[in-house]
């Protein structure tokens, strides 16, 4: 079993729909959590990051952390189709050098 | 601003070729990283260099060698290409070691026949 689980995809949804892209984890250590975008035959860029448990809000993106169920989400308010592209969640923990484990991304396509 | 500039852009090497990936920085970052994404697997993590003078082994060194060749600069190298290497390989950087949001570049797609 991968350390990070993420729901590849594809997620197709119409222009202006609340999208919900989620990661499940199985160390409990980790506590640094990062959502990535990354468009086609582009590197990812970092899209929001967050410590231990909690939301945070930026402009359309909320990100949302529950530790005690191991589960991140990433919710994207009246998406756009500028969206469209591969998510990656990544996290770390501190006893781990605090280097980064990714999920294999979700697909995501907004349509107009 | 060019942040993290990867070249070549694409290369096609024959089994038991070698070459050397070449990656640079502008961002005065400490640390660099090399990745290598495969489909449904992720981003997974070959070698980095914490700081200028000093690398180590990721999830996935075997077969690479790098060099840390100033704090701008971290370079890959393949010994003697596999097929099992075709991949897409990302360096990234990021001010320190951990915890600290990394800035990648735009990729380097290798093909091994």
């Amino acid at each position: 079993q991968k350390e990070v689980e993420q729901d590849p995809g594809p997620l197709s949804v119409p222009e202006g729909a609340i999208v919900s892209l989620n990661c499940t984890y199985s160390n409990s250590a980790f506590q640094y959590f990062m959502w990535y975008r990354q468009y086609s035959r582009k590197g990812p860029e970092l899209l929001m990051y967050t410590y231990s448990s909690g939301n945070k809000e930026d402009g359309r993106f909320t990100a949302q952390v529950d530790k005690s169920s191991k589960y991140i989400s990433l919710f994207i308010r009246d998406s756009q189709p500028s969206d469209s592209a591969t998510y990656l969640c990544a996290m770390s923990a501190q006893d781990a050098g605090n280097m980064l484990t990714f999920g294999g991304g979700t697909r995501l396509m907004v349509k107009p | 601003n060019a942040g993290v500039t990867q070249t070549p852009k694409f290369q096609v090497l024959k089994t038991g070729q070698s070459m050397t990936l070449q990656c640079a920085q502008d961002m005065n970052h400490n640390s660099m990283y090399w990745y290598r994404q495969d489909p449904g697997m992720g981003l997974r993590l070959i070698y980095y260099s914490a700081s200028e003078g000093t690398t180590d082994k990721g999830e996935v060194p075997n077969g690479y060698n790098v060099s840390r060749l100033n704090k701008r600069e971290f370079s890959l190298r393949l010994e003697s290409a596999a097929p099992s290497q075709t991949s897409v390989y990302f360096c990234a950087s990021s001010e320190r070691q951990g915890n600290s949001p990394l800035h990648f570049g735009n990729g380097t797609r290798l093909t091994v026949t």
